[in-house]
């Protein structure tokens, strides 16, 4: 079975300072991984997204996610985090080798940035 | 369209009503899903179609009944609801069938339906 794990259900940062959401996961197999993002009342966007090949994923808005299979994580940054970045952020992942494309999230973390 | 869209946004009723919710997608993608999202939860799954046919149900209870009518539309109707079932309704859906592989296993989400039952 695989489980996410997000560190920290609240992250505050500055504007302008490094946002760094933290995701591990636990898996049997090789998983793909995803980021998503959800603004209040809205529907998830995603991020971005690792399946195979190079480790260091670049998404939409500025965001990028580096695999580390080795510490089994795939940590969301941004270099300076913007106001429109308060939301809230999913990881989830998924089994490539299992029949349904079914997601697994984590708990989520919410993302505030101070002015 | 990279769209996928949901009908109503906002729904209130009561546990006796009968109502459906509606989501829509004209990307071509063969495979659709109801997720459902608690207040500060992350969204869990509760149906998956592929290709139009039920492919996966996760032990959701008769009162919820997914219908899928053609391969853009999903419904999923409600009847004899409780309060607890209040919550998010999202719809997704994903490029080809359930298999997996690297560009199936994208799911676009809509913007959900929020649920009161009273």
């Amino acid at each position: 079975a695989q489980s996410v794990t997000q560190l920290g259900s609240h992250v505050s940062v500055s504007e302008g300072a490094l946002v760094l959401l933290r995701c591990n996961y636990s898996s049997s197999v090789p998983p793909y991984l995803f980021w998503y993002v959800q603004y209040p009342n809205q529907g998830l966007q995603l991020l971005l997204k690792y399946t195979t090949g190079a480790t260091l994923v670049k998404g939409i808005n500025g965001f990028e996610a580096e695999f580390k299979k080795s510490e089994t994580s795939f940590h969301l940054t941004k270099p300076s985090a913007h106001m429109s970045d308060a939301a809230e952020y999913f990881c989830a992942v998924s089994d490539p080798q299992e029949y349904g494309n079914k997601l697994v999230f984590g708990a989520g973390t919410i993302l505030r940035v101070k002015s | 369209d990279t769209e996928v869209t949901q009908t109503p946004k906002h729904l209130v009723m009561g546990m006796t009503n009968k109502k459906s919710l509606k989501c829509e997608q004209h990307m071509g993608h063969r495979a659709m899903y109801w997720y459902k999202q608690k207040a500060k939860k992350p969204p869990e799954l509760m149906f998956v179609y592929s290709y139009e046919k039920l492919s996966i149900n996760e032990s959701v209870p008769s009162r919820f009944s997914p219908e899928c009518p053609n391969s853009s539309l999903l419904n999923l109707h409600l009847h004899a609801l409780q309060p607890e079932d209040s919550a998010l309704y999202l719809c997704a859906s994903s490029q080809g069938g359930l298999a997996g592989g690297p560009s199936r296993n994208e799911q676009f989400f809509g913007p959900g339906t929020r649920l009161t039952v009273l």
